[in-house]
């Protein structure tokens, strides 16, 4: 099983500063096969990457996500009120797993 | 466009099999796969498996021995069941549209069902 660590468990920014997340995998990943997602409160998960660095469609460009092999960030170029949330990274290697998440808190 | 919504029992007693439905709207089932993906209280996402319209699955490791994901085209539904069930296996419960092949990822999401399992 590939197990994803994401890092730091809690980011604390203001609105318009840079966040930088990280994803890390036990083992080498495809870079087709890495997303992430974006959680808010009471509310479904909903895709902002895939491909490690594609937007998925609506998704505004202050959001990138790079990386390859073991070592995947989703950055947030400058943070806007709606983005404070819990953000997940997924891989899928023998089966779909997810990382323990990341929460961009208010500081 | 296409919108999923889940529905079944939002209780279930320990021991008892768990099931839920995802019904797909806007969009035929016949071209994607279909996940279902859960989430504890306070807790991260566990995926638990999906299926293609053929009837083709992929499971979870850790919970195959005990989910059943099946599909009905005609309704354009899919289906969880989990069985002996315990209180571990309270949680929101998502389906989700599931991209696979060159890339896996899940983009389009049901609003979740919460299920509580207690006597």
């Amino acid at each position: 099983e590939i197990v994803l660590t994401q890092s730091p468990g809690t980011l604390s920014l203001s609105p318009g500063e840079r966040a930088t997340l990280s994803c890390r995998a036990s083992q080498s990943v495809s870079s087709s096969y890495l997303a992430w997602y974006q959680q808010k409160p009471g509310q479904a998960p909903r895709l902002l990457i895939y491909g490690a660095s594609n937007r998925a469609t609506g998704i505004p460009d202050r959001f990138s996500g790079s990386g390859s092999g073991t070592d995947f960030t989703l950055t947030i170029s400058r943070l806007e009120p709606e983005d404070f949330a819990v953000y997940y990274c997924q891989q899928y290697g023998d089966f779909l797993t997810f990382g323990g998440g990341t929460r961009v808190e208010i500081k | 466009q296409v919108q999923l919504q889940e529905s079944g029992p939002g209780l279930v007693k320990p021991s008892e099999t768990l099931s839920l439905t995802c019904t797909v709207s806007g969009g035929s089932i016949s071209t994607y796969y279909w996940s279902w993906i859960r989430q504890p209280p306070g807790r991260g996402l566990e995926w638990i498996g999906y299926i293609y319209h053929s009837g083709s699955t992929n499971y979870n490791p850790s919970l195959k021995s005990r989910v059943t994901i099946s599909v009905d085209t005609s309704k354009n539904q899919f289906s969880l069941k989990l069985s002996s069930v315990t209180a571990a296996d309270t949680a929101v419960y998502y389906c989700a549209r599931q991209v696979v092949g060159f890339y896996y990822y899940m983009d389009v999401w049901g609003k979740g069902t919460t299920v509580t399992v207690s006597s």
